[in-house]
C-alpha cells in the first residue's frame, strides 16, 4: 500500500490553468473508478473537490475538471484564482476496502 | 448543519493505548459509512481506517492493521478509533471524516471534522 505520487509542487498565474497528475497502478488508480480529490487549505478541514474521477459535489466551481488515463489520475484547476492556493491530495481506492492518498501537491497562484 | 467533532487525543507513551470519539450530528449517520484521517506534522493525508453503515465492511492501512480498530455506534451517532501499541509515527492530527455513501467502496469523504491531536513519545 504505497502513497499515489504527486509532483510536491504546482503554480500559475491568475486566470490560467493548472494540471496536478497522481500516478498509482494497476492495483489502484488504474484498477478502479473510484479517485478523489481534496483541497486543504492549512489549519482547516480538507474539502471533497471530485469524485469518482471527475463529478464535482455540489458547490464545487465548475472551474475544476478531473480525468483518468490508465494508472493516472489529473485535476485541472482553470481560471485560477487567489483562494485557489492550497494543498492538493488525490485518493484512490486500492481494494480489500483500503483507500490510499497522493503526497500532495501544494499549489501556489503566483 | 454536518458536523464531526473529534476527541481523545492527547499525549501519550510508545506502547500504551488511546481511544478516539467522534460525535456526528446534523445527517442520519447510520446512512454513511466513516473514516478516520490523519496527518503527520509536515506530512501529507494518510487514510487510517474506514467503516461501512452497518459495520459489515471494515478496512485498515497497512500501516495500522492488527494495532487500531474501528467501530461505530449509530444509535449515539458516535464512531471511535481504539488505538493499541501506540508509535512515535503515529503522532498526528486525527480527522473523522463521512463517507458520501452508505458502503465502501467507495470511500469519498465529504464532511470532515476539525481533527483531535495525538502524540506518542516518552
Amino acid at each position: 500500500q504505497s502513497a499515489l505520487t504527486q509532483p510536491p509542487s504546482a503554480s500559475g498565474s491568475p486566470g490560467q490553468s493548472v494540471t496536478i497528475s497522481c500516478t498509482g497502478t494497476s492495483s489502484d488508480v488504474g484498477g478502479y473508478k473510484y479517485v478523489s480529490w481534496y483541497q486543504h487549505h492549512p489549519g482547516k478541514a480538507p474539502k471533497l473537490m471530485i469524485y469518482e474521477v471527475s463529478t464535482r459535489p455540489s458547490g464545487v466551481p465548475d472551474r475544476f475538471s478531473g480525468s483518468k488515463s490508465g494508472n493516472t489520475a489529473s485535476l485541472t484547476v482553470s481560471g485560477l484564482q487567489a483562494e485557489d492556493e492550497a494543498d492538493y491530495y488525490c485518493s484512490s481506492y486500492a481494494g480489500s476496502s483500503k483507500e490510499v492518498f497522493g503526497g500532495g501537491t501544494k499549489l501556489t497562484v503566483l | 448543519e454536518l458536523q464531526l467533532v473529534e476527541s481523545g487525543g492527547g499525549l501519550v507513551q510508545p506502547g500504551r493505548s488511546l481511544r478516539l470519539s467522534c460525535a456526528a450530528s446534523g445527517f442520519t449517520f447510520g446512512d454513511y459509512a466513516m473514516h478516520w484521517v490523519r496527518q503527520a506534522p509536515g506530512k501529507g493525508l494518510e487514510w487510517v481506517s474506514g467503516i461501512s453503515w452497518n459495520s459489515a465492511n471494515i478496512g485498515y492501512a497497512d500501516s495500522v492493521k492488527g494495532r487500531f480498530t474501528i467501530s461505530r455506534d449509530n444509535a449515539k451517532n458516535f464512531m471511535y478509533l481504539q488505538m493499541n501499541s501506540l508509535r512515535a509515527e503515529d503522532t498526528a492530527l486525527y480527522y473523522c471524516a463521512k463517507g458520501r455513501v452508505a458502503h465502501q467502496p467507495p470511500n469519498y469523504m465529504d464532511v470532515w471534522g476539525k481533527g483531535t491531536t495525538v502524540t506518542v513519545s516518552s
